[in-house]
């Protein structure tokens, strides 16, 4: 089956250090990634569409030069978080939609913890 | 804009029995998907199962069905002969479809199902 990885899984930072997390298609070609946050114990919160070799596409409310979004290959998506504060602590999760196809396969995961 | 609806925050089951999950969604939209995903404690989403609009059948996948009523709007999750391991968070979730590219998937609140022993 399809697979997507996210690399940390966990991440412990200082505040103001940016930290990059990485979302990669083990076995098939996402033209479009997205990102997703999430607090404990609520749904998913889309924070922006990446689609290969364009700018994202952010929701309302997210910070675009915060929350840096590059998409430079078809299997690899990065999300920087810059100059991060405590209040960015969260759960962050990828997902990525096959080329050509509709289903999206999410990524594990990553907690953010800024101290 | 669609939204979703999920109005159960949490449920709870005994193991062996049968649980339904309720959904209703709110669009003009005609050709669009239809999805519950499960998330278990590990935080990692599993789709459980997809329903296309222009079906009418329900679909089904092992201990999982559906009921889709699309003029109501309503699009309700059945699990059969629950399983310790089906105790997780899910998410109904809407995708709007526009010619042959898909949109962003707007995702539910969530229920949270307890699976009693």
């Amino acid at each position: 089956g399809a697979v997507v990885s996210q690399h940390p899984s966990r991440v412990i930072c200082k505040s103001g250090t940016s930290v990059k997390i990485e979302c990669r298609s083990l076995d098939f070609q996402a033209t479009t990634m997205f990102w997703y946050r999430q607090f404990p114990k609520q749904s998913l919160m889309l924070m922006a569409t990446s689609n290969e070799g364009s700018k994202a596409t952010y929701e309302q409310g997210v910070e675009k030069d915060k929350f840096l979004i590059n998409h430079a290959s078809l299997t690899l998506s990065t999300l920087t978080v810059t100059s991060a504060h405590p209040e960015d602590s969260s759960f962050y999760i990828c997902s990525a939609r096959e080329t050509g196809r509709y289903t999206q396969y999410f990524g594990p995961g990553t907690r953010l913890t800024v101290l | 804009a669609q939204t979703v609806t999920q109005s159960q925050p949490e449920m709870s089951v005994q193991e062996a029995e049968t649980v339904t999950l309720s959904c209703t969604y709110d669009t003009s939209e005609s050709n669009y998907y239809l999805f519950w995903y499960k998330q278990p404690p590990s935080r990692q989403m599993i789709l459980v199962i997809r329903q296309e609009a222009y079906k009418q059948q329900n679909a089904t996948e092992n201990r999982f069905s559906v009921n889709f009523q699309k003029a109501a709007k309503s699009f309700s999750l059945k699990i059969s002969d629950s399983q310790l391991g089906d105790t997780a968070m899910y998410f109904c979730a809407f995708m709007k479809r526009s010619g042959t590219s898909y949109d962003k998937v707007i995702f539910g609140p969530g229920t949270s199902l307890s699976v009693i022993p």
